[in-house]
């Protein structure tokens, strides 16, 4: 089973500012098969990067996905007042979905 | 626009069984192009993939929660639904619906419903 780790946990950044998170998977996956997704409080996951760098429709192009194999990078170029919550990227393999433990991005 | 609501208990007794079904609108779920899944979450917590059900009603299931869960679909009603059996307090979670496309990524979601294990 694919284990996906993120990183920072939590990361504290102004508006305007780029942020960078990181998507690790236990071992190397196609990345055909890794999304990323945003979750505000009180609501449902909302799907951000498909195919680890396209986007879903309607969502800005500040947001980026990008990486191979074990490491995926979601980058936010500059924030925005509602960019600020929570991000968690996913992965199919082997008729298994799994998710990562999600990155919070607060405002500092 | 396609929409999905959950609905469904909000209180379950441990031991007992949680039942919760997924109404689609906007779209049909019998159709080739999706499956139709599951995910939780609980309080404070992050995701958890629950399991997916296609149109021809394969099914497939997180192996921490196969010995419990049932998903199924209802076409003539435009619903599928999720059991899980002998729930624990572990159990209480928001409960999400989802459509994933090409077989690995969730689109569409619905609101999410609150399922409390508590007597």
């Amino acid at each position: 089973e694919i284990v996906l780790t993120q990183s920072p946990g939590t990361l504290s950044l102004s508006p305007g500012e780029r942020a960078t998170l990181s998507c690790r998977a236990s071992q190397s996956v196609s990345s055909s098969y890794l999304a990323w997704y945003q979750q505000k409080p009180g609501q449902a996951p909302r799907l951000l990067i498909y195919g680890a760098s396209s986007r879903a429709t309607g969502i800005p192009d500040r947001f980026s996905g990008s990486g191979s194999g074990t490491e995926f990078t979601l980058t936010i170029s500059r924030l925005e007042p509602e960019d600020f919550a929570v991000f968690y990227c996913q992965h199919y393999g082997s008729s298994l979905w799994t998710f990562g433990q999600g990155t919070k991005v607060e405002i500092k | 626009q396609l929409q999905l609501q959950e609905s469904g208990p909000g209180l379950v007794k441990p031991s007992e069984t949680l039942s919760l079904t997924c109404t689609v609108s906007g779209g049909s779920i019998n159709s080739n192009n999706y499956y139709w899944g599951w995910i939780r979450q609980p309080p404070g917590k992050g995701l958890e993939w629950i399991g997916n059900i296609y149109y021809s009603g394969s099914t497939y299931y997180n192996p921490s929660l196969k010995s419990r869960v049932t998903i199924s679909l209802d076409t003539s009603k435009n619903q599928f639904s999720l059991k899980l059996s002998s729930v624990t307090a572990a159990d209480t979670a928001v409960y999400y619906c989802a459509r994933m496309v090409s077989v690995y990524y969730f689109d569409y979601w619905g609101q999410g419903t609150l399922v409390t294990v508590s007597s």
